[in-house]
C-alpha cells in the first residue's frame, strides 16, 4: 500500500503570513496532485505535476514535484482568508486509482 | 454542465437498514469511483469502475456494493447499514489528463448517518 504523509495536520496562521504544507511518500508515483476542499463541498483539483523537479505556479501558490517523484509541497506566499480550506495531496501510479494523503486544514484570519 | 451529481444529500438510517447513494456525470468519463472521508483518516476508497459493466475494490469495500450499467450511473449500495458506516461520501470521476493523469471532478458529497 502506497502511504501519502502530509504535514502540518493543521495550520492557522494570520492574513499575509507564508506557509508551506509538505506531502511525503517512500514510494515513487507518476505525478501527484493538488486538491482543495472547502466545508460543505466536494475536493477541487488545484495543479497537477508530473516531472520530477517540477515547479508550477498558481497566482500566490507554488508546487513543487521532488527530484525523485516522492514527494511535493505546496507554498502559499501572502495568505488571505479566502485560502482557507483542507488541502490534500494525492499520488497516481496508474490510470486506475489514486492514493490521498490525510490533509492540511489551513485556516487564515484576517 | 451539471458535472458530478450525488443524491440524497443528507441521510440518516438505523442499523441494519439498507439504502443506495446515487451518483451520475455527465462528462462521458470512463472512470468512476466512491470515497468515503473520516475525520482525521482523509479519503479512503470504496470501489471504482473503469467503464460500464467493470468495477472493482478500493482500499475499504466492505458492506458496501456498486454496479456500472451505464457510463453515467455509478451507484453505491449499502444492504444492512452500521453505525460504523456514518461518513461523508464522495462520488467522482475522471478524464485522462494530457500526462495521462486520472484528475478527478468530485460531487459534493452525501453525508450518512447510521444510529
Amino acid at each position: 500500500t502506497q502511504l501519502l504523509e502530509q504535514s502540518p495536520q493543521f495550520l492557522s496562521i494570520q492574513e499575509g503570513e507564508n506557509l508551506t504544507v509538505y506531502c511525503n511518500s517512500s514510494s515513487v508515483f507518476s505525478s501527484l496532485q493538488w486538491y482543495r476542499q472547502e466545508p460543505g463541498e466536494g475536493p477541487v483539483l488545484l495543479v497537477t505535476v508530473v516531472t520530477g523537479g517540477e515547479v508550477k505556479k498558481l497566482k500566490r501558490l507554488t508546487f513543487q514535484f521532488g527530484d525523485a517523484r516522492k514527494d511535493s509541497s505546496l507554498h502559499i506566499t501572502a495568505a488571505q482568508p479566502g485560502d482557507t480550506g483542507l488541502y490534500l495531496c494525492a499520488g497516481s501510479s496508474g490510470y486506475s486509482t489514486l492514493t490521498f494523503g490525510k490533509g492540511t486544514m489551513l485556516l487564515v484570519s484576517p | 454542465n451539471a458535472g458530478v451529481t450525488q443524491t440524497p444529500k443528507f441521510q440518516v438510517l438505523k442499523t441494519g437498514q439498507s439504502m443506495t447513494l446515487q451518483c451520475a456525470q455527465d462528462m462521458n468519463h470512463e472512470y468512476m469511483s466512491w470515497y468515503r472521508q473520516d475525520p482525521g483518516m482523509g479519503l479512503r476508497l470504496i470501489h471504482y469502475s473503469v467503464g460500464a459493466g467493470i468495477t472493482d475494490q478500493g482500499e475499504v469495500p466492505n458492506g458496501y456494493n456498486v454496479s456500472r450499467s451505464t457510463t453515467e450511473d455509478f451507484p453505491l449500495r449499502l444492504l444492512s447499514a452500521a453505525p460504523s458506516q456514518t461518513s461523508v461520501y464522495f462520488c467522482a470521476s475522471s478524464r485522462r489528463g494530457g500526462t495521462g493523469a486520472n484528475v478527478l471532478t468530485f460531487g459534493a458529497g452525501s453525508r450518512l448517518t447510521v444510529l
